[in-house]
C-alpha cells in the first residue's frame, strides 16, 4: 500500500544543534515534495518545496534533501532555536493526488 | 493580505445534526482544498476544486459529506447527518495551482465535535 512515514516520536534536541527530520515514502513517484510547519491550534504553514530533479534546497537555516532512489527526504534546521519547536509535516504530490505525513514533533530545549 | 478564512473556528453539535463549514480562499487563488486532521489518520485530503470545479472527491468518506464552491471566493463543506466519528479538525487551503509545485495556504481550521 502507499504510505508516507515520518517519525511519530518527538525529536528532542538542545538549542544550537542541528535538527534532522525524515520523510520516507513507498509506492509513490512524486514530482514535488513539500515541508510544512504546524503549531498547536493552527493550520500548516508552507516552508520549502523541492522538485524530483533537485537534490537539495536551502532557505536561511533550513535545508531539504530529496533522494528519489531511497524514496526519502531529509529536513534540517541548523542552529535550532526554541521558537523552532513545532510539528513538521512532509507532503507529496503523486499524479495529482496529495498526501501528507503524520508529522514529527520537534522540541528544542534552551 | 488576508489569508484563508474559515468559519466557525469551533463547532459543537449533537449527532444527526447538519454541519456546515465555510471557507474563503485567498483572492486570486484558483485551487481550493478541504482536509480533515485527526490523531489517528493525520491530515487527509477530502476534496479539491480547480476554478470552482471539483476535480477529485475520492477522499470524501461517504455520502453524508458534500462540498460546493459556488464562486471563486467561497466554499462549503457540509456533513448531514453528522456522527461522532466525524469529530476532527477540518482545514481549508488554497493555492494558485492544483499541483504541489506551489505552496498551499491553510486556514486555521474548524474544530468539530459531534456529541
Amino acid at each position: 500500500s502507499q504510505k508516507i512515514e515520518q517519525n511519530s516520536e518527538a525529536l528532542n534536541i538542545q538549542e544550537g544543534k542541528t535538527a534532522t527530520l525524515t520523510c520516507n515514502y513507498t509506492n509513490y513517484s512524486p514530482a514535488y515534495l513539500q515541508w510544512y510547519r504546524q503549531d498547536p491550534g493552527r493550520g500548516p504553514v508552507f516552508l520549502l518545496l523541492i522538485r524530483e530533479n533537485e537534490k537539495e534546497k536551502r532557505k536561511e537555516r533550513l535545508k531539504v534533501t530529496f533522494d528519489t532512489t531511497l524514496k526519502q527526504s531529509l529536513f534540517h534546521i541548523t542552529a535550532s532555536q526554541p521558537a523552532d519547536s513545532a510539528t513538521y509535516l512532509c507532503a507529496l504530490d503523486n499524479f495529482n493526488k496529495f498526501y501528507f505525513g503524520s508529522g514529527t514533533k520537534l522540541n528544542v530545549k534552551p | 493580505d488576508a489569508g484563508v478564512i474559515q468559519s466557525p473556528r469551533h463547532e459543537v453539535t449533537e449527532m444527526g445534526q447538519e454541519v456546515t463549514l465555510r471557507c474563503k480562499p485567498i483572492s486570486g487563488h484558483n485551487s481550493l482544498f478541504w482536509y480533515r486532521q485527526t490523531m489517528m489518520r493525520g491530515l487527509e485530503l477530502l476534496i479539491y476544486f480547480n476554478n470552482n470545479v471539483p476535480i477529485d472527491d475520492s477522499g470524501m468518506p461517504e455520502d453524508r459529506f458534500s462540498a460546493k464552491m459556488p464562486n471563486a471566493s467561497f466554499s462549503t463543506l457540509k456533513i448531514q447527518p453528522s456522527e461522532p466519528r466525524d469529530s476532527a479538525v477540518y482545514f481549508c487551503a488554497s493555492s494558485s495551482r492544483d499541483r504541489l509545485d506551489q505552496p498551499q495556504h491553510f486556514g486555521d481550521g474548524t474544530r468539530l465535535s459531534i456529541l
